[in-house]
């Protein structure tokens, strides 16, 4: 079955600290991956997304993601985090084929500590 | 950069009544979906559509539920009777093989 793991529900940084958000999916294949940012009430901003070659993909706002086949994951990193970071980050799959569907994970919203 | 357009922002109605979602999707995207959010709970899948057909939809999609493409920009999806539990956020999205975008979606509050 096709699923998104993101065994995080609630994380809490310091402002100015390191950020690893989990992400874990079952595919059938390679899919595509991607990581959407969504604030209270918005809609979902595309931060970044991996969808052939280098396994390290960098995204908007200095988030980087790194894709690893061998562990079915696709973490989400920023070695600084802002204030302005607090939101829900949820993770994505999708087929590689253009009519597919995107699962999503549950989510894993972050809190910023001043 | 191209964007996904929704319209309205956010609807209120009343339990029963038949609402319109409406999304103006890319204009050279061919493929096209609708998403449902629940506040405070993830993102779900509820159709896509492509060469003015269904190609895949939800169990979520039942037959309350519709989707069309009346004209060449719009793409609209239709609640018959709404149910206290189809208030949620909904997202229209379209694609081609190197962009999937969404919208910044619909709020749906029913009362």
């Amino acid at each position: 079955a096709q699923s998104v793991t993101q065994p995080d529900i609630h994380i809490t940084v310091s402002e100015g600290a390191s950020l690893e958000l989990r992400c874990n999916y079952s595919y059938g294949a390679t899919p595509y991956l991607f990581w959407y940012v969504q604030s209270p009430g918005q809609g979902l901003q595309l931060l970044l997304k991996y969808f052939s070659g280098d396994t390290l993909v960098q995204g908007i706002k200095g988030f980087e993601a790194e894709f690893k086949r061998s562990q079915s994951s696709f973490n989400l990193r920023k070695p600084s985090v802002h204030w302005s970071d607090a939101a829900e980050y949820f993770c994505a799959v999708g087929a590689r084929s253009s009519a597919s569907k995107i699962i999503f994970g549950s989510g894993t919203r972050l809190s910023i500590r001043p | 950069e191209p964007e996904v357009t929704q319209t309205p922002s956010h609807q209120v109605t009343q339990m029963g009544q038949e609402v319109i979602l409406r999304c103006v999707p890319i204009s050279n995207h061919l493929y096209f979906y609708w998403y449902r959010q629940i506040l405070g709970q993830k993102v779900e899948f509820l159709v896509s559509f492509y060469n003015n057909e269904i190609s895949e939809k939800s169990e979520i999609f039942d037959d309350q539920f519709s989707v069309e493409r009346p004209d060449g920009s719009n793409f609209t999806l239709k609640i018959r009777s709404t149910k206290l539990e189809d208030s949620a956020m909904y997202f229209c999205a379209s694609s081609d093989p190197n962009r999937y975008t969404f919208g910044s979606g619909t709020r749906l509050t029913v009362v």
